[in-house]
């Protein structure tokens, strides 16, 4: 597709719970980001892919996080046993593959653990 | 990484143009300058990029002084519809579309008629 497409665009879950989220990044872009921006306007990264290789896992909270692109499917972000501090928008981002900072943004998705 | 610092908010009217400034004073040799535009409850999208002088797109202009301490995003006639968050973000480049962007606190510009 022509766009970042993040499913679903409001997840509310309880603490100790799992969360998954999805991104189908644009056709044809080998990159793969996520993001997370808890307060107004603080953008953490957590992860990157090339392809269906992690490219950059520098962010991630490896304890409970944890994210795949497998080939013909929907890359995931998952969040085993929530917590309170989880709560932000969660966006991924897709960028094709040579020389272009460029990033596509999805829309998001908001996660509010309660 | 270069840190990136610009004013935390912006007031202007409609038909203005607007000049955000932001400094990054350990900008290095390899890296560009790139903004993003932030509406609420939407993913960043990119607006310009550049590594000296001067940029002009559709959108915008980017104006980037020799040594490259600071740039200024300009957007001509602003509308209401330019009112949201701007990011100015410094990074390498040349190693490919991989990159990790690192996003400062940006500046929140508010149009009012």
């Amino acid at each position: 597709g022509e766009e970042v497409a993040q499913t679903p665009k409001h997840l509310v879950r309880g603490e100790g719970q799992k969360a998954k989220l999805y991104c189908a990044p644009i056709k044809g872009h080998s990159y793969v980001f996520w993001y997370q921006q808890v307060l107004k306007n603080e953008f953490k990264f957590l992860i990157s892919f090339q392809n269906e290789n992690v490219f950059d896992e520098t962010g991630m909270p490896k304890e409970r996080f944890s994210a795949k692109c497998l080939p013909n499917s929907p890359c995931s972000l998952e969040i085993q046993a929530t917590k309170l501090e989880d709560s932000a928008v969660y966006f991924c981002a897709s960028s094709h593959r040579v020389l272009n900072t460029e990033a596509f943004f999805g829309q998001g998705t908001r996660l509010t653990v309660v | 990484l270069a840190k990136t610092t610009q004013p935390i908010s912006m007031d202007s009217y409609e038909g203005q143009e607007v000049n955000i400034t932001c400094s990054h004073n350990n900008i290095a040799t390899n890296d560009y300058i790139t903004w993003y535009q932030q509406f609420p409850s939407q993913g960043p999208r990119f607006i310009i990029q550049g590594y000296k002088t001067k940029v002009t797109n559709e959108v915008a202009s980017l104006f980037i002084p020799a040594d490259r301490k600071s740039s200024t995003l300009s957007l001509p006639r602003v509308s209401l519809s330019d009112t949201a968050v701007y990011y100015c973000l410094v990074g390498d480049k040349l190693t490919g579309g991989g990159n990790k962007l690192t996003f400062g606190t940006g500046t929140q510009l508010k149009v009012e008629l």
